[in-house]
């Protein structure tokens, strides 16, 4: 089975407009981490949010936001207030156990802003 | 900080020949991750190291890849007798040791492999 399903392989958003980007996950440890990365089309993964599966509180950076509803095992980016530049591939991935286990990723969804 | 930094960015090379790439972590890592992105696809982990000892491989890892890590800082990936299948974008990764604040892992930029 899928560890990370991301079932949006294509969504557009208006400039300014907030987006929300779907990823549920499935572990049975209690304890893992879920995170999600950008990658433009330069190639390079950027750390955008992380959400610890003890965190009482949804993470947020800046205009990144995570939707944490860990009885539906889902973890959703939220971006605020669109921006051309925020136009790339957009990747959950999930750590199981303690520690700074390898990343699980799911198969991402591309984003298009357009002006 | 400078950063992750992997050599060379892009290979060609012909079938059944062997490469080798670098990865260079930051400094105070201990934990140093390769995974394999194809076209379209998330990055899938291949095998990770804390400081020289690897910890894990995944069963993507064939007999044909193998990984070093000599002195627990930087690290090669050697694939022996490429095939077509081999062609992707091979990254790694470098992580501080576990503690609060501590559980992103910063990627370098990648080397693109091409097997022709």
């Amino acid at each position: 089975a899928q560890k990370i399903t991301q079932t949006q392989p294509g969504m557009f958003v208006q400039e300014k407009e907030a987006v929300t980007l779907d990823c549920t996950y499935d572990t049975s440890d209690p304890s893992y981490g879920l995170f999600w990365y950008k990658q433009p089309s330069s190639g390079e993964m950027i750390f955008l949010i992380y959400q610890g599966s003890y965190d009482q509180q949804n993470a947020t950076e800046g205009r990144y936001s995570l939707n944490f509803q860990k009885a539906r095992k889902s973890a959703n980016l939220v971006i605020s207030a669109s921006q051309l530049g925020d136009s790339a591939m957009y990747f959950c991935a999930m750590r199981e156990g303690r520690g700074n286990t390898p990343l699980v990723f799911g198969k991402g969804t591309r984003l298009s802003v357009i002006a | 900080d400078t950063g992750v930094s992997q050599d060379p960015r892009h290979k060609i090379t012909k079938r059944g020949q062997n490469v080798t790439f670098r990865c260079d972590p930051i400094s105070e890592h201990n934990r140093l991750y390769w995974y394999r992105q194809t076209l379209g696809q998330g990055p899938e982990f291949l095998t990770y190291f804390q400081n020289e000892a690897q910890l894990e491989k995944s069963r993507l890892l064939s007999d044909r890849f193998s990984a070093e890590r000599p002195k627990g800082s930087f690290s090669t990936l050697e694939i022996q007798r490429t095939e077509q299948g081999d062609s992707a974008m091979y990254l790694c990764a470098s992580s501080r040791p576990w503690g609060p604040g501590s559980y992103e892992q910063y990627f370098g930029p990648g080397t693109r492999l091409t097997v022709t």
